[in-house]
């Protein structure tokens, strides 16, 4: 019963390097999406996927590119980190696009970027 | 005005209690409620899931919905330790086909033994 799956769970970058965050689901949803959490800020969306072959950027999309490689997996890339970029980031996904189905989450990778 | 208000807490009760946990919005267009719970160092795990005014159980848990004073509440009976957690609420509506989802910043829960 894994659900969604994020890799790595921790990770430690210095400012400038690249990182992949890779997430894959295995109950057949169509969306995907990519949040970070800050305390006293909630969740913020970065990019979603409605369904393969498309993205679109949230509300926190700067800094961060993404990649649906396929109906299973969605990766979330940051090309050069910054100490801003340190966050918990979670990979949620559901059956399909409108309100009417909830999200269901990973359990997140922690990112620290020094 | 933010879109969903929350009170971060924290919240401290003695085992047993009952809990009450609120958020406020005011996107008249919101129709779809739930209530997430989150341990520390894990995903939200999805607890109740509404999309009407009224009231829905599932064991110990009940979710409320006003929609007419734009106002949704999680009730916890015979409250546990393991009930420790941060508890999001969220409330979504569909536009132009696509989901708009907005969270609530949590509020903060420990019950004590």
């Amino acid at each position: 019963n894994a659900g969604v799956t994020q890799t790595p769970k921790f990770q430690v970058l210095k400012t400038g390097q690249s990182m992949t965050l890779q997430c894959a689901q295995d109950m057949n949803h169509n969306s995907m999406y990519w949040y970070r959490q800050d305390p006293g800020m909630g969740l913020r969306l970065i990019y979603y996927s409605a369904s393969e072959g498309t993205t679109d950027k949230g509300e926190v999309p700067n800094g961060y590119n993404v990649s649906r490689l396929n109906k299973r997996e969605f990766s979330l890339r940051l090309e050069s980190a910054a100490p801003s970029q340190t966050s918990v980031y979670f990979c949620a996904s559901k059956k399909g696009t409108g309100g009417n189905q909830p999200q269901h989450f990973g359990d997140g990778t922690r990112l620290s970027i020094l | 005005q933010k879109e969903v208000e929350q009170d971060p807490g924290p919240l401290s009760v003695p085992e047993g209690a009952i809990v009450s946990l609120n958020c406020t919005y005011s996107n008249s267009a919101f129709q779809y409620f739930m209530w997430y719970r989150q341990y520390s160092r894990k995903g939200p795990e999805l607890l109740m899931y509404t999309y009407s005014s009224g009231n829905k159980e599932d064991g110990r848990f009940t979710a409320q919905v006003d929609k007419s004073s734009k106002y949704i509440s999680l009730f916890i009976r015979d409250s546990q330790p393991s009930d420790s957690a941060t508890y999001l609420c969220a409330m979504s509506t569909t536009q132009g086909g696509s989901e708009k989802l907005v969270f609530g910043k949590g509020t903060k829960l420990t019950v004590n033994p």
